[in-house]
């Protein structure tokens, strides 16, 4: 079955810098990777996401990149605010009946002022 | 629209009782999943429906049992429960393989 590693496990950055946190996948099938968001105490909120047939999406401050051949896709979030502070989940699904997400273990964002 | 809703919201069990997490999604989804989040950990999928009358395991579904009798409904029933069933327990809804899962609040349950 699909399976997920997700790096880093924390990532502490200044406000203003950049933050990328980087996945990767083990089954070639899969196309479709959303990125949630989850505040302390509440529940997963989808920030962006990417199909296969896309290698870059971007929105505001936050873009995804995808690399099918190396199996690997990556979030960067780019002026980071102290509100960015939380976990963030990188997810892997394939569009084939009978499956469902998985996700990786999670990336604690802290955003310092 | 509600989206979806859980209940319980807080929940203690003895060990070896029963109980019942309620879920609920007015948006027409058929896809409907059960996933419980241990501190610090991420997101381990126990049991999901493809629609009505139709469920399916997933990672980790020992020690728990659904049931899909309709399109809205997604119930997980937990049998004898274990002090290593103590997590917060998140419902979700989509409304297809590649369309944005919504959660609900999310149980967190403490067996002690």
């Amino acid at each position: 079955g699909e399976n997920v590693e997700q790096h880093p496990s924390t990532l502490s950055v200044q406000e203003g810098d950049s933050a990328v946190i980087k996945c990767t996948y083990s089954d070639s099938a899969s196309n479709y990777f959303p990125w949630y968001k989850q505040e302390l105490g509440k529940r997963p909120q989808l920030i962006i996401d990417i199909r296969s047939n896309v290698g870059e999406k971007k929105d505001q401050r936050i873009a995804v990149t995808l690399n099918k051949t190396a199996k690997h896709f990556s979030l960067h979030i780019t002026e980071t605010q102290p509100e960015d502070s939380a976990v963030y989940f990188c997810a892997a699904r394939k569009s084939q009946a009978g499956t469902a997400l998985i996700f990786g273990k999670g990336t604690t964002l802290s955003v310092s002022s | 629209n509600a989206g979806v809703t859980q209940t319980p919201k807080f929940r203690i069990l003895k060990i070896g009782q029963s109980m019942t997490l309620q879920c609920t999604q007015d948006m027409n989804h058929n896809y409907m999943y059960w996933y419980r989040q241990d501190p610090g950990m991420g997101l381990k999928l126990i049991y999901y429906s493809v629609g009505a009358g139709i469920t399916d395991k997933g990672e980790v579904p020992n020690g728990y049992n659904v049931s899909r009798s309709t399109t809205e409904d997604f119930p997980l029933r937990l049998e004898l429960a274990a002090p290593s069933q103590t997590s917060v327990y998140f419902c979700a809804s989509s409304g297809g393989l590649q369309y944005e899962q919504y959660f609900g609040p999310g149980t967190r349950l403490t067996v002690t």
